[in-house]
């Protein structure tokens, strides 16, 4: 069974903060790395796929960066607004029966106060 | 386009019956996966299914059981449904079964009673 924690559980913080969180994976049998984003009553959508070490990959003022070697990935909000207020998820694939199943963890909820 | 979509969005049932949720994926995508998500967790895989065919099955009973038609949607059913089966059923849709991006439905709401 694949492990994949995130930290911490949740996090308020005040609007202007920059904040980052953290996902761990075993680092052997890695493939590749997502994060979700999961605002309150909508699906959760992709920000970002990771798939190298060292990759680092921005979308606005939120970036996020990866090393498989070590097995963690780091995602960045720079100046958190409102409207960042989410529950992040990041997801491990790894192969099962021909396909790639993703293991997700638990994620962080983002709080963004005014 | 439209996005994934699941039905019925909230539904309540009862301890022993079963339920059907459905769920289409987005056009030209062939992978259908279903995820069950209970508050305080992660979403916990159960199938996916690709060309029809079943390609993963997570940690379920036997009473959860899906299936894809040709048209690629899916449905999901529970038997013999427990109060620990009360959570939130999300689907996501792929091109392909591989390393890349889900795309998710908002979810079914299950509570049993």
């Amino acid at each position: 069974i694949l492990n994949v924690e995130q930290s911490p559980q949740s996090l308020h913080v005040q609007e202007g903060d920059s904040t980052n969180f953290t996902c761990s994976f075993p680092s052997s049998n890695f493939y590749a790395l997502h994060w979700y984003r999961w605002e309150t009553a909508k699906s959760p959508e992709a920000l970002f796929v990771m798939t190298l070490n060292g990759d680092e990959k921005k979308k606005g003022r939120i970036s996020a960066t990866l090393n498989t070697k070590e097995g963690y990935s780091y995602l960045y909000i720079k100046g958190s607004q409102p409207e960042d207020s989410a529950t992040y998820l990041c997801a491990s694939p790894t192969p099962s029966g021909g396909s790639y199943i993703p293991t997700f963890g638990r994620g962080t909820s983002l709080i963004v106060h005014p | 386009d439209a996005g994934v979509t699941q039905s019925p969005t909230h539904l309540i049932k009862t301890r022993g019956q079963h339920v059907t949720l459905r769920c289409s994926p987005i056009s030209g995508h062939k992978s259908v996966s279903w995820y069950q998500q209970v508050l305080g967790q992660g979403p916990q895989f159960i199938f996916q299914y690709y060309e029809k065919e079943e390609r993963g099955r997570g940690n379920f009973p036997d009473r959860f059981s899906a299936r894809q038609f040709p048209n690629y949607s899916s449905e999901l059913n529970v038997n013999a449904l427990l109060l620990g089966d009360s959570a939130l059923y999300l689907c996501a849709s792929s091109p392909l079964p591989n390393t890349g991006e889900l795309f998710f439905g908002e979810g079914s709401r299950l509570t049993v009673l």
